[in-house]
Order: C-alpha cells, then sequence, then structure tokens
C-alpha cells in the first residue's frame, strides 16, 4: 500500500481480555517502530524492529506485551490479560534510512479501550 | 541518546512566522535532527530534516548552529491548520535504534 497501515483503528475489550493489534509497513521498509500514546501525552517507545529481529525488548511496559515480525513485513504486538492502564493509542512507523538520517513514516494508529 | 528540550506550548496569530526551538545539548555526531508534526486522532507526520547549518522545503525552514545542541523549525506564515504538536527528535540508526520523542510543542493558531 502507499502508507502504513494499522488494524483495527479502534479496538474496545474487557479488562482481563487478550488483544492483537497488526502493522503492515511501507513496502520495503525493513525497520518497523511500535509506540504507545496515552491520551494527551507524547509517543513512548515501545519497540523496534530490523528485518524480523528485535534487537532490545526493555521499552515494553510489562511481560503482558510482546511483539513479533514475519517475513520482515507484518507486525503483530499483543498484549495479554489487558488491564484500564492499556488504554492508549498504539502507533505502528516503517523507516526508509537513505541519504540522510532516518525518516519515519506513521500509520493513523490504533485506538485502544479497556473497559 | 539525545534529549531534546522543547517549550510545552505555543500561540500565535495568522500570517505570522513561528520559530520552535530545540535543545539536544549531547547530541552525537552522527545523529541528525528530524522534526515532526502531529495533529489530533493521526500518527505524526514528517517535516523536515537536517545535520547542520540550513535545510529549507516547502513547508518549513530548520536552522542547525555550528555547535549543534539546538535546532530551530521555522513555519513561515501560519494558517489555522497548523495548530499541532510539533515534535523534535535526535537520533540516528548506528547510534541508537530507540528514537525516543520528546514532550513536543504544542502550537496554537489564532485567527
Amino acid at each position: 500500500g502507499a502508507g502504513v497501515s494499522q488494524s483495527p483503528s479502534n479496538k474496545v475489550t474487557e479488562k482481563g481480555k487478550d488483544v492483537e493489534l497488526r502493522c503492515d509497513p511501507i513496502s520495503g521498509h525493513t525497520a518497523l517502530y511500535w509506540y504507545r500514546q496515552s491520551l494527551g501525552q507524547g509517543l513512548e517507545f515501545l519497540i523496534y524492529f530490523q528485518g524480523n529481529s528485535a534487537p532490545d525488548k526493555s521499552g515494553l511496559p510489562s511481560d503482558r506485551f510482546s511483539a513479533e515480525r514475519t517475513g520482515g513485513s507484518v507486525s503483530t504486538l499483543t498484549i495479554q490479560r489487558t488491564q484500564q492502564e492499556d488504554s492508549a493509542v498504539y502507533l505502528c512507523a516503517s523507516s526508509l534510512v537513505g541519504i540522510g538520517g532516518e525518516k519515519l513514516f506513521f500509520g493513523s494508529g490504533t485506538q485502544l479501550s479497556v473497559l | 541518546l539525545a534529549k531534546t528540550t522543547q517549550p510545552i506550548s505555543m500561540d500565535s496569530y495568522e500570517g505570522q512566522e513561528v520559530n520552535i526551538t530545540c535543545s539536544h545539548n549531547n547530541i552525537a555526531t552522527n545523529d541528525y535532527i528530524t522534526w515532526y508534526q502531529q495533529f489530533p486522532s493521526q500518527g505524526p507526520r514528517f517535516i523536515i530534516q537536517g545535520y547542520k547549518t540550513k535545510v529549507t522545503n516547502e513547508v518549513a525552514s530548520l536552522f542547525i548552529p555550528a555547535d549543534r545542541k539546538s535546532s530551530t523549525l521555522s513555519l513561515p506564515r501560519v494558517s489555522l491548520s497548523d495548530t499541532a504538536v510539533y515534535y523534535c527528535l535526535v537520533g540516528a540508526r548506528d547510534s541508537s535504534y530507540k528514537l525516543i520523542f520528546g514532550s513536543g510543542t504544542r502550537l496554537l493558531v489564532r485567527p
């Protein structure tokens, strides 16, 4: 596609349920990032993939959070046993590194609401 | 990681030039400076990027002094549609993959 695609755009779930958030990066972009943004706040870095590998998972808030990327393309962020504090917008970005620095291209995000 | 500091908010009026300064005292040699714009309910959007001196594109200019410890995003003749949050991001793939955004500057453009 032309841009980074995230699905679903909105997700409402009950506390304790598991959720999966999907990100389709721009074709050819080898790097992929997940961020979380709470209402009115800045972007919190979660995890970065280069290809299918995540060099450092320390940005994930707890062991209930996990992420994977397959085929160097689609990535899935999974939150197990969701809590109300997990409610936020989850943003995915892919990047292109060329002449100059890295440029991130963001999707529109998934708005997660945990009731 | 080069930590960035920006004003929390700024007010302006339509037609004025707006300058937003970002401080990044411990910027590394390989780091680039990138600015993003975010509207409500959208992901951030790339505006401009530079390494040193001045960079200009169709929407903004970026001024970087010789010591690179700060940078200034300049928006010429702002309109109401420029009301957004502006983030300064400093980093490079080879220095750190944790591209960490600062708090951002909330710009309000008034009629």
